[in-house]
């Protein structure tokens, strides 16, 4: 149980475009999902927390604008980068809490997605 | 000012060799520790919560004990497949995580 997809794995874009990356809770319903980067050798750092049917919560630097969340739906989240730039090259990692018994602390986490902005 | 600080932050093993990593933290009302492993170009993998000062829970080779300022993870008997780099967060009363800067196991046959 408790399983979190991220779609696609891998992205390469040219600048200027937009890319939307998924992340689905599979076998569990999630309130409350988080968005991740995560630079080479660096530890995860907390973009923003996205919450079913309200707007998402960003951490302070990060650009509501370029970042685009949307939680429709209690298994699914997703994080558009727009206009991207090399600059926005990374690592990007969803999270998910299960809001069910005695998984209710913990997030469980996608695979990551691997953005190149060329 | 919550905070996790993790140590060291890069540990060598030889296979069999027993140790343990740390993860010191600061937070105001803790809600939970949570320890994660994670493989390069992978999101984290879930390992233990921890939620109160002399709990201890284990799997396999992996042990993971809480104090009121401090959690470690112990590795009996390390083999090369639990190479990975290893990451504790809080979460803290006002419902923020935050996340250690890990530390990266290698441990050698």
């Amino acid at each position: 149980g408790a399983v979190v997809s991220q779609h696609p794995s891998r992205v390469i874009c040219k600048s200027g475009t937009s890319v939307k990356i998924e992340c689905r809770s599979l076998d569990f319903q999630a309130t409350t999902m988080f968005w991740y980067r995560q630079f080479p050798k660096q530890s995860l750092m907390l973009m923003a927390t996205s919450n079913e049917g309200s707007k998402a919560t960003y951490e302070q630097g990060v650009e509501k604008d370029k970042f685009l969340i949307n939680h429709a739906s209690l298994t699914l989240s997703t994080l558009t980068v727009t206009s991207a730039h090399p600059e926005d090259s990374s690592f990007y990692i969803c999270s998910a809490r299960d809001m069910s018994g005695s998984g209710y602390n913990e997030q469980f986490f996608g695979p990551g997605t691997r953005l190149t902005v060329l | 000012e919550d905070q996790v600080t993790q140590s060291p932050e890069a540990l060598r093993l030889q296979e069999g060799e027993s140790s343990s990593l740390n993860c010191s933290y600061t937070v105001s009302g803790l809600r939970g520790l949570f320890w994660y492993r994670q493989d390069p170009g992978k999101g984290p993998e879930f390992l233990f919560t921890l939620y109160s000062a002399g709990e201890e829970k284990e799997k396999e080779r992996l042990k993971a004990t809480l104090t009121k300022k401090e959690s470690f993870l112990h590795i009996t008997a390390p083999k090369p497949e639990d190479s990975a780099t290893y990451l504790c967060a809080v979460r803290s009363d006002f419902n923020k995580f935050y996340f250690g800067s890990g530390t990266k196991l290698n441990v050698k046959p």
